[in-house]
């Protein structure tokens, strides 16, 4: 079957634009969480949804980060005002069951000139 | 704090030479740790769930093992197609966001 998708896989910003990622994840998959990861690094958790509900956005570095899955599907990262530390690759993962092994997908590369 | 470190950063082999991949821990309660496979350019790819300390988990070349403070990945007789960057993570009881090491970069050398 279909695995996770994000898209676009490369994104190119100016400085101080807002940006939209989106990810599709394995249907039926309650589970979704949106990672950041740096060149040689491991992902960094961002925000985790179960359903609809946005049950953690602990590691949303600012308040120009927002996420959402308004029909426990498909979600979006939005960015803000980007700026050039928030270049990194964005990875969007699910689940089948809470707690359970995550799924991810090819990630989206953002980089803000 | 919660906190996953792994050894080597990178190591390369020659094809056929067996060896291991360190992940060390720390975990306020442990819920699950996790090995993933990551390929230049794409999403990690999972491999392995272990609960409990003494579990073993084997898939083709590759068998993970755990402890109360670390897990091995252990690779036999590895094939140039086992090159990847190999991921550890853990999942703490109280809460479901993953917390990942850095990884180890594995090259195999024909």
């Amino acid at each position: 079957g279909a695995g996770v998708s994000q898209s676009p896989r490369y994104k190119v910003a100016k400085r101080g634009q807002d940006v939209a990622l989106r990810c599709d994840p394995i249907s039926g998959h309650v589970s979704l969480f949106w990672y950041q990861q740096a060149l040689g690094q491991g992902p960094e958790f961002l925000t985790y949804f179960q359903n609809e509900a946005q049950l953690d956005k602990s590691g949303l570095p600012s308040d120009r980060f927002f996420a959402e899955r308004p029909e426990g599907s498909v979600s979006t990262l939005k960015i803000q005002r980007t700026q050039q530390e928030d270049s990194a690759v964005y990875l969007c993962a699910s689940s089948p069951r809470v707690g359970g092994e995550q799924f991810f997908g090819p990630g989206t590369r953002l980089t803000v000139l | 704090e919660d906190q996953v470190t792994q050894s080597p950063e990178a190591l390369r082999l020659q094809e056929g030479e067996s060896s291991s991949l360190n992940c060390s821990y720390t975990v306020s309660g442990l819920r699950g740790l996790f090995w993933y496979r990551q390929d230049p350019g794409k999403g990690p790819e999972f491999l392995f769930t272990l609960y409990s300390a003494g579990e073993e988990k084997e898939k083709e070349r590759l068998k993970a093992t755990l402890t109360k403070k670390e897990s091995f990945l252990h690779i036999t007789a590895p094939k140039p197609e086992d090159s990847a960057t190999y991921l550890c993570a853990v999942q703490a009881v109280s809460n479901y966001q993953l917390i990942w090491g850095a990884g180890t970069k594995l090259i195999i050398k024909p």
